[in-house]
């Protein structure tokens, strides 16, 4: 079984600009969760989706976006670049319910550097 | 909110030793724990897990124990092999039915001497 893709893997943008990420979950898993990931931060939750709706959102300001499609790809989108986005973005996916966080498999992530 | 937190941000241990990994959570109405391991240029990867109403469980050579009265979760890992070497995070999860959110702590890294 194919395991979470995100693309692209690397990306260099400037302030100002905005970026789009996309992750291909695995197949069955229906929620995608999304995490960034920074030195100083560690690992915080961006948003969860499932059936193409936002299920839980952290504490991300408004720049930081996502949607799910009908074949639970998503996507997540930041605009109006700063510094501080760099990061690397992590996608995670699993079937919904608490028991299947076991089976939650993340992605390699994409790596953010903002200029 | 709640906070997953580890209490030091390295741990270095020899060849064959066991480690021991500690973590604090603030959040008392956590249902469910997780240790997750992350190797350089990949993505977390799941370990083993805790629901709230346990206090130990076993995998292979791994062992999580959870202590709720001091809200204190540790991973153990039995004769240390150099493929441990990666960074190490506890995780909570607020089960809320349809919504659930996962809080990471900081991370350590576990380094392992030949």
């Amino acid at each position: 079984k194919a395991g979470v893709t995100q693309t692209p893997r690397y990306l260099i943008k400037t302030r100002g600009q905005q970026v789009t990420l996309s992750c291909s979950p695995i197949s069955g898993h229906r929620s995608v969760s999304w995490y960034q990931q920074t030195p100083g931060q560690g690992l915080q939750f961006l948003f969860e989706y499932f059936s193409e709706t936002q299920r839980n959102k952290g504490n991300f300001p408004g720049r930081f976006s996502g949607r799910q499609f009908s074949n639970s790809r998503s996507e997540m989108n930041v605009s109006t670049l700063e510094l501080g986005d760099s990061a690397l973005y992590l996608c995670a996916s699993r079937r919904p319910g608490l028991a299947s966080y076991n089976e939650q498999f993340f992605g390699p992530g994409t790596r953010l550097t903002v200029l | 909110g709640e906070s997953v937190g580890l209490h030091l941000p390295t741990l270095s241990v020899q060849e064959g030793d066991n480690s021991i990994i500690n973590c604090a959570y603030s959040n008392s109405a956590s249902d469910y724990f997780i240790w997750y391991k992350q190797e350089s240029g990949k993505g977390p990867q799941f370990i083993i897990d805790i629901r709230s109403n346990m206090d130990k469980r076993q995998g292979q050579r791994v062992t999580v124990l959870l202590n709720k009265t001091v809200k204190h979760l540790s991973l153990q890992i039995a004769a240390t092999q150099p493929g441990d070497s990666a960074v190490y995070f506890c995780a909570g999860v607020n089960y809320t039915g349809a919504n659930s959110k996962l809080t990471f702590g900081k991370g350590i890294t576990l380094s392992v001497r030949p």
